[in-house]
């Protein structure tokens, strides 16, 4: 079946701007995922959706990040007034029971 | 000190040799431990998939756990240069729902298998 899909594969931005990346999970998976990989480094956990309940967004590092999840199906992760700092690939990832979660191939996210 | 340390090498090995490659932790409620392949410019590939110690294998993978000493191990048997990758281990406890709670990832080890 098909797997996780984010869009858009790449975006560049000018600081300052906001900027919204879509996530759409594998068919029927409860538990959604986001997290964060900047160059070079290992994957930095932001937000937690599962099903109905409070997401755990523990790992959102400002303000200026929120997600939204309808249900179980697609995700956005929105950064306003993006900063230099937050260039990265942003990967999105989903589960249900059993093995996973299962990624998606990320959006590169540049910041001018 | 990070909860999940992990070599981030490079680790250079000749084609057909054997891979191991390791991951420490600290918090002692994870229960599942997993092992991604990460390419580069891909998203990260679920490999191995284990719950508690033990062993698990997979072709020419095997996946150990030993949750006393929190030292889970990733074995690539017969490498080849198509393992050339960054190899992430990643630890969760599991949600009351029944799904994998966050995972907490180590750094990842980037692997280079030479012919």
């Amino acid at each position: 079946g098909a797997g996780v899909s984010q869009s858009p594969s790449n975006k560049v931005t000018e600081k300052g701007k906001d900027v919204e990346l879509r996530c759409d999970p594998i068919s029927g998976h409860t538990a959604l995922y986001w997290y964060r990989q900047r160059l070079g480094q290992g994957l930095e956990f932001l937000i937690y959706f599962q099903g109905n309940s409070a997401p755990d967004k523990s790992g959102l590092p400002s303000d200026r990040f929120s997600a939204e999840r309808t249900g179980e199906s697609v995700s956005t992760l929105t950064i306003q007034r993006t900063q230099q700092e937050d260039s990265a690939v942003y990967l999105c990832a989903s589960s249900l029971y059993g093995p996973g979660p299962y990624f998606g191939p990320g959006t590169r996210l540049l910041v001018l | 000190q990070k909860e999940v340390e992990q070599d981030p090498g490079p680790l250079s090995v000749p084609e057909g040799a054997i891979v191991s490659l390791n991951c420490t932790y600290s918090n002692s409620a994870f229960q599942y431990f997993m092992w991604y392949r990460q390419y580069s410019r891909k998203g990260p590939e679920l490999l191995m998939y284990t719950y508690s110690s033990g062993n698990k294998e997979d072709g020419r993978f095997t996946a150990q756990v030993d949750k006393s000493s929190k030292y889970i191990s990733l074995f690539i048997r017969d490498s080849q240069p198509s393992d050339s990758a960054t190899y992430l281990c990643a630890m969760t406890q599991r949600a009351s729902t029944g799904t994998a709670s966050k995972l907490t990832f180590g750094t990842g080890t980037r692997l280079q298998v030479t012919l």
